[in-house]
């Protein structure tokens, strides 16, 4: 079993419709997780972290968290053709031996068609 | 966010010979950094990890003598792909982490090393 799990996609949403993207992880000793979008020939870059159960909101990004499932998602409202790209969750455990290490998942490519 | 370079951005080379990538954090100090490689349609594989003063630590798998690390400042860590043949040709890219910041990890453009 992998450590991150993700959808692999692609995930195709019309121009203006929200994109949900799930993650599950399996270390329940968890505690940060982050979302990264990743554009083809390009390195990650960081849209949200989420550290509490619940929801968190930046523009038109909402986190979502669950650490009793283990779950964690991200949605994009109004989105938009520049939200193609490969999304990419990430779980650090934060444990002193794995301190600072982040698990990524295989991300899930989003196309968005106009 | 925070601001983390790499250089070159792109490079190739000649099978056997030795190719350097710097990273630096521009605007906060790093105690951390980590590398990365990624081959084309893959998630990033961590490779080390590389803290200031310190000797990085290898993920298993990755020979030590081959990439060479060095972590020289707060601000600057190098990888060094030594001998370099064409199975090294990957995306690398490193990232940088304070402890100010969490576990967030900030991370460069990345370089595409073609080694020929």
């Amino acid at each position: 079993q992998k450590e991150v799990e993700q959808n692999s996609g692609p995930l195709s949403v019309p121009e203006g419709a929200i994109a949900s993207l799930n993650c599950t992880y399996s270390d329940r000793g968890s505690q940060s997780f982050f979302w990264y979008r990743q554009y083809s020939g390009k390195s990650p870059e960081l849209i949200m972290f989420i550290y509490s159960n619940g929801d968190k909101e930046d523009g038109r990004f909402t986190a979502q968290l669950n650490k009793a499932s283990q779950y964690v998602s991200l949605l994009i409202r109004d989105s938009q053709p520049s939200d193609s790209a490969t999304y990419l969750c990430a779980v650090a455990r934060g444990t002193t031996d794995s301190w600072g290490k982040l698990q990524f998942g295989a991300g899930t490519q989003v196309v968005v068609t106009p | 966010g925070a601001v983390v370079s790499q250089h070159p951005s792109r490079v190739i080379c000649k099978s056997g010979t030795s190719v350097k990538i710097e990273c630096r954090s521009l605007d906060f100090q790093a105690t951390t950094m980590f590398w990365y490689r990624q081959f084309p349609k893959q998630s990033l594989m961590l490779m080390a990890t590389s803290n200031e003063g310190s000797k990085a630590t290898y993920e298993q798998g990755v020979e030590k003598d081959k990439f060479l690390i060095n972590h020289a400042s707060l601000t600057l860590s190098t990888l060094t792909v030594t001998s370099a043949h064409p199975e090294d040709s990957s995306f690398y890219i490193c990232s940088a982490r304070s402890y100010l910041r969490g576990e967030t990890q900030y991370f460069g453009p990345g370089t595409r090393l073609l080694v020929l």
